[in-house]
């Protein structure tokens, strides 16, 4: 079973910062089924990236994905005071099973 | 509009059963695999079963496997919970699959499992 692990637990910055979070998979897996989501509080999860650097529908081009084999990255290129959020990571295997990594907190610092 | 809504989701004790229902609206609901995703209070998210369009092949988390069933109709969803344990507890999203991720999500409904 593959393990994500997201960095860091929590970031805090200011609006118009840059933001990186980490998600590394516990063994190589394909970019194709490595998706970002974030969620917001009292609200559900929103697809952001899929296929690793693919923006989902409507979502700003401050957001970026790339990466690939065990490490990936979600780039926020400067935050707006709605992307204070949690974002978490998501893997697909072919058993089929979905996993999810514990999520990077954006707070406001 | 198109949207998921979750409901059924209730206290129930230790050992019992409920049965969430999820309506879908907006979208060709019969094309698309379907999911149940949860998070329990203050944590992070859990898969917790999928079915494709067709209804005839369906998934489930080691966690739940034995306990629940997931199952369609024309138009809903259904996850039956049965065997409940307090480690059940959490909000159950009813989620829409495309192409190995989720794209899109209801609102959620809470279980809440307690003597």
């Amino acid at each position: 079973e593959i393990v994500l692990t997201q960095s860091p637990g929590t970031l805090s910055l200011s609006p118009g910062e840059r933001a990186t979070l980490s998600c590394r998979a516990s063994q190589s897996v394909s970019s194709s089924y490595l998706a970002w989501y974030q969620q917001k509080p009292g609200q559900a999860p929103r697809l952001l990236i899929y296929g690793a650097s693919s923006r989902a529908t409507g979502i700003p081009d401050r957001f970026s994905g790339s990466g690939s084999g065990t490490d990936f990255t979600l780039t926020i290129s400067r935050l707006e005071p709605e992307d204070f959020a949690v974002y978490y990571c998501q893997h697909y295997d072919t058993s089929p099973q979905w996993t999810f990594g514990q999520g990077t907190k954006v707070e406001i610092k | 509009e198109v949207q998921l809504l979750e409901s059924g989701g209730n206290l129930v004790q230790p050992g019992g059963s409920l049965r969430l229902s999820c309506a879908a609206s907006g979208f060709p609901f019969d094309s698309y695999a379907m999911s149940w995703v949860r998070q329990a209070p203050g944590k992070g998210l859990e898969w917790v079963s999928a079915i494709v369009s067709g209804g005839d092949s369906t998934y489930y988390a080691n966690s739940v496997k034995g306990r629940f069933t997931i199952s369609r109709d024309i138009s809903k969803l259904y996850l039956q919970m049965n065997s409940l344990r307090a480690d059940d507890t959490a909000v159950y999203y009813c989620a829409k699959y495309r192409s190995w991720n989720f794209d899109l999500w209801g609102r959620g409904t809470l279980v809440t499992v307690s003597s």
